[in-house]
């Protein structure tokens, strides 16, 4: 079946511009987190959410990011007067609501802030 | 989450079996074992993941020691497309919100 899809795969933005990057969860999936991932590390956690419910959003960096999933479906997360720090791999992952879920990764998007 | 350890990199000849270690020597009786790879640009892919009990699967094996403060992930035999970094991860399972904490993981490297 259908594996969680993102959009764009790669971004290119000037310092200043705003983005935003689409995930496309697995259908039926309730929880919805994103990722962030700098070059040679771990991902790291941004946010998450249940259905349409943001229940966690601690590992956001800053005010210049927000996300959102206004239907419990599709999310963005969207990044307000990009910075250079901000050029990462952004990863989307869904999952079922269970004990002990397994978290399915979708390709990512490679944002590149010149 | 209990904070795992793994050796930054291993080598695996082609066809032979990879056994990548995992230290988590302050897990809690309710928190899993989980493993990830990653493959040169893609996104982390689950592998497996257990609680106590050894958990076979069409991917690998993962064997946990009976006190839980180490585990094992067994590749059977490995090949070229094997090469990734392996994530292991402990995470509680009863709460869906609960994200991945990812270390650095294993750098695997299958050779011919």
């Amino acid at each position: 079946g259908a594996g969680v899809s993102q959009s764009p795969r790669y971004k290119v933005a000037k310092r200043g511009q705003d983005v935003a990057l689409r995930c496309d969860p697995i259908s039926g999936h309730v929880s919805l987190f994103w990722y962030q991932q700098a070059l040679g590390q771990g991902p790291e956690f941004l946010t998450y959410f249940q259905n349409e419910a943001q229940l966690d959003k601690s590992g956001l960096p800053s005010d210049r990011f927000f996300a959102e999933r206004p239907e419990g479906s599709v999310s963005t997360l969207k990044i307000q007067r990009t910075q250079q720090e901000d050029s990462a791999v952004y990863l989307c992952a869904s999952s079922l609501v269970q004990e002990g879920e397994t978290q399915y990764f979708g390709p990512g998007t490679r944002l590149l802030v010149l | 989450d209990a904070k795992t350890t793994q050796p930054t990199s291993m080598d695996c000849a082609e066809g032979r079996a990879a056994n990548l270690p995992c230290n988590h020597s302050t897990i809690s009786g309710n928190e899993y074992v989980y493993w990830y790879r990653q493959i040169h640009s893609q996104g982390p892919q689950y592998i497996i993941h257990g609680l106590k009990n050894n958990e076979t699967n069409e991917m690998a094996s993962l064997i946990i020691t009976e006190d839980r403060k180490s585990s094992t992930l067994i590749l059977p035999h490995a090949t070229l497309r094997d090469t990734a970094v392996y994530y292991c991860i402990v995470r509680v399972g009863d709460n869906a919100g609960n994200m991945l904490t990812f270390g650095g993981g294993t750098r695997l490297m299958v050779k011919p």
